[in-house]
């Protein structure tokens, strides 16, 4: 069965604090894509990042940075210096060929952030 | 710029009333998806479709159905709305060859009386 954790329901920090989203992961597919999401007040989930079972390396995007670590089926999520507008739900989210199509996800429960000035 | 438009941000039936969600995508995606969305659940997917007329039921089915008479309109239809059915409904779309990169609609939130 394929499932995705997201352990902490709600995190509150302070603003330029660094943060990190946790994400576990379960499937016995060897061949599977994770996501991150986020959803902002507003609503509308937005795609931050997708990465293959076979490229593990670590991802950094401006303040955003992904580890990935096939050993311990995680794919973390840390933002650096955090900001207000980093404020939102994030979701983790897993497809697989097995799943259907890689194009259907499967997401975590979401864990709220609230950044605060 | 890529849209995804759900046409009711919020609305309020009764019990037993057919409710109708439409969903309009202007990317000319193939794929199209309802999720469901709760509070401790996150989101849930109830069907999806990779072409017109073409439907697949998701994890949780039961008291939808759907409907996709053209490539850029996804409906998602509860036949006799229940209270359970309170939610918030989210419609997406993907392109086919997309690997799970989805375009979200703002969200429709309904209740249930």
């Amino acid at each position: 069965a394929q499932k995705v954790t997201q352990a902490q329901t709600e995190i509150s920090v302070v603003e330029k604090e660094d943060v990190t989203l946790d994400c576990v992961y379960e499937t016995r597919d060897t061949t599977y894509y994770l996501f991150w999401y986020k959803q902002p007040p507003s609503g509308e989930l937005v795609f931050l990042i997708r990465r293959n079972s076979f490229d593990e390396q670590n991802e950094i995007s401006g303040r955003y940075s992904w580890n990935f670590q096939k050993s311990t089926s995680s794919f973390n999520f840390t933002i650096t210096a955090s900001q207000v507008v980093d404020s939102a739900v994030y979701f983790c989210a897993l497809s697989t060929l097995s799943g259907g199509a890689t194009n259907k996800l499967i997401f975590g429960t979401g864990t709220l952030l609230a950044v605060q000035p | 710029d890529v849209k995804v438009t759900q046409s009711s941000r919020y609305l309020v039936k009764r019990t037993g009333e057919k409710v109708f969600l439409e969903c309009v995508q202007d990317m000319d995606h193939e794929n199209m998806f309802w999720y469901r969305q709760d509070p401790g659940l996150g989101l849930r997917l109830i069907y999806f479709s990779y072409d017109v007329k073409m439907k697949e039921k998701g994890d949780i089915p039961e008291g939808y159905s759907v409907s996709r008479e053209k490539k850029e309109r996804f409906s998602l239809i509860l036949e006799s709305a229940s209270t359970n059915q309170t939610s918030m409904y989210l419609c997406a779309s993907s392109a086919g060859t997309s690997r799970g990169e989805l375009f979200f609609g703002e969200g429709s939130r309904l209740t249930v009386l």
